[in-house]
């Protein structure tokens, strides 16, 4: 079936520590999209990235970096320069603008 | 910066009312719009959209309405269910393919 997939569901990092969360889409999609959602809060666009080898900064993207080299995979680190990681991240795809955006069920990182 | 936004964060109804769910924007360049629906711990559904060319949409219980003159979109849901009770976020997509989402409202249906 096609969707868009995030693993793992659940992690767990020391702090100080860099974490790669993953997002795979099979949507055949240009855009894919990072969200951070915090209890009883809206979703917060971290980075965004229209074309293979491209992505734009969102309204929060200090403290992460991304990468886009297929475009199948948009994984997003979490690294130890942002301060307060522990959060719900949602990634999402869209075939074009103007058209639905598809979410995977999202990542939940806690950071001990 | 220009963000979408909800009206009110909770909005309590009773099984087989109708439900109203209000939304702001502040973008007057946005022409598409999204709302969601989000159930706990999971990712958004895709409720409905609009493009800005129409005033008015219907879908399967659910009718989204958009005022581009105040600014304003609305969902109604018709003949709310406890399966209804999730939270609803409204998204516009602005310039660049960004899709900006709203804060939620949270919707509870009492049986």
């Amino acid at each position: 079936d096609g969707g868009i997939t995030q693993s793992p569901k659940y992690l767990f990092r020391k702090e100080g520590q860099n974490v790669t969360l993953s997002c795979e889409q099979n949507l055949n999609h240009d855009a894919m999209y990072w969200y951070r959602q915090d209890p009883g809060q809206g979703l917060r666009l971290i980075y965004y990235s229209q074309i293979v080898n491209d992505f734009q900064k969102g309204d929060i993207a200090e403290g992460y970096s991304v990468s886009r080299e297929k475009k199948e995979s948009f994984p997003l680190t979490v690294t130890s320069a942002q301060k307060n990681p522990t959060a719900f991240y949602l990634c999402a795809s869209m075939k074009a603008r103007g058209t639905e955006a598809f979410f995977g069920q999202g990542t939940r990182l806690t950071v001990v | 910066g220009e963000s979408v936004g909800l009206h009110l964060p909770t909005l309590s109804v009773q099984e087989g009312d109708n439900s109203i769910i209000n939304c702001a924007y502040s973008n007057s360049a946005s022409d598409y719009f999204i709302w969601y629906k989000q159930e706990s711990g999971k990712g958004p559904q895709f409720i409905i959209d609009i493009r800005s060319n129409m005033d008015k949409r219907q879908g399967q219980r659910v009718t989204v309405l958009l005022n581009k003159t105040v600014k304003h979109l609305s969902l109604q849901i018709a003949a709310t269910q406890p399966g209804d009770s999730a939270v609803y976020f409204c998204a516009e997509n602005q310039a660049g393919t960004a899709l900006i989402f709203g804060k939620g409202t949270t919707l509870s249906v009492s049986s």
